[in-house]
């Protein structure tokens, strides 16, 4: 399995670009969610999914869209990029349990 | 509202010391805990989670947690440090469905030789 993957690995926008950052599980997880981590924050939670076309807002979903049309992925979709929006980006699932799976993150620039 | 500190930004230990790592929660009804662990370019890696039971919980890698809910805390320890152990340690907190997980700010490890 490869777990959580998340592309790309890096990505630089101008101010008022948009982009869409990928996240796929092949675990089977029903649950999944995208985080932002700033420097000394911790991670927020931006949007979450329970399943296939269910999502909801998580603490920080300003600026965001997500969508879940499968189970295996679920994207990040930035609309008019902001530089209030550089940080690095995790995508996590998980199943029954607790446990949350991380992707190794999206590290994104705004200029 | 549910939240949690880690006082600690920054801690330095020598190789071989012993490690407390710090960690304040605050939640309105049994909280679930857990301890990642984050190294340089990396997603986050889980070492260990309380649910219920024994206060006590052993995690991967030699690491161990105290839950106290007297004094509302999750303190991360490991008896001796090795250099492979430096990296960014975070405490989190959320409920028996943790779809609103809270993250501490995390605390850096440095291992001095």
């Amino acid at each position: 399995n490869a777990g959580v993957t998340q592309t790309p690995k890096f990505r630089i926008l101008k101010i008022g670009q948009s982009m869409t950052l990928q996240c796929t599980q092949d675990m089977n997880h029903n649950y999944m969610y995208w985080y932002r981590q700033d420097p000394g924050m911790g991670l927020k939670l931006i949007y979450y999914s329970v399943g296939a076309g269910i999502t909801d807002k998580g603490e920080v979903p300003n600026g965001y869209n997500v969508s879940r049309s499968t189970t295996e992925d679920f994207p990040l979709r930035l609309e008019l990029a902001a530089p209030s929006q550089t940080s690095v980006y995790f995508c996590a699932s998980r199943r029954d349990t607790n446990e949350q799976f991380f992707g190794p993150g999206t590290r994104l620039t705004v200029l | 509202a549910q939240s949690v500190t880690q006082p600690d930004i920054h801690i330095t230990v020598s190789e071989g010391a012993s490690l407390e790592l710090r960690c304040n929660y605050s939640y309105g009804a049994t909280p679930y805990l857990f301890w990642y662990v984050q190294s340089p370019g990396q997603g986050l890696q889980l070492l260990l989670k309380y649910f219920s039971g024994d206060t006590l919980v052993q995690g991967i890698k030699g690491f161990e947690a105290e839950f106290k809910r007297s004094q509302s805390s999750f303190n991360l320890r490991k008896p001796s440090v090795h250099w492979s152990d430096a990296a960014e340690y975070f405490c989190a907190v959320g409920g028996y469905n943790n779809n609103d997980m809270r993250f501490g700010a995390g605390t850096r490890l440095t291992v001095k030789p």
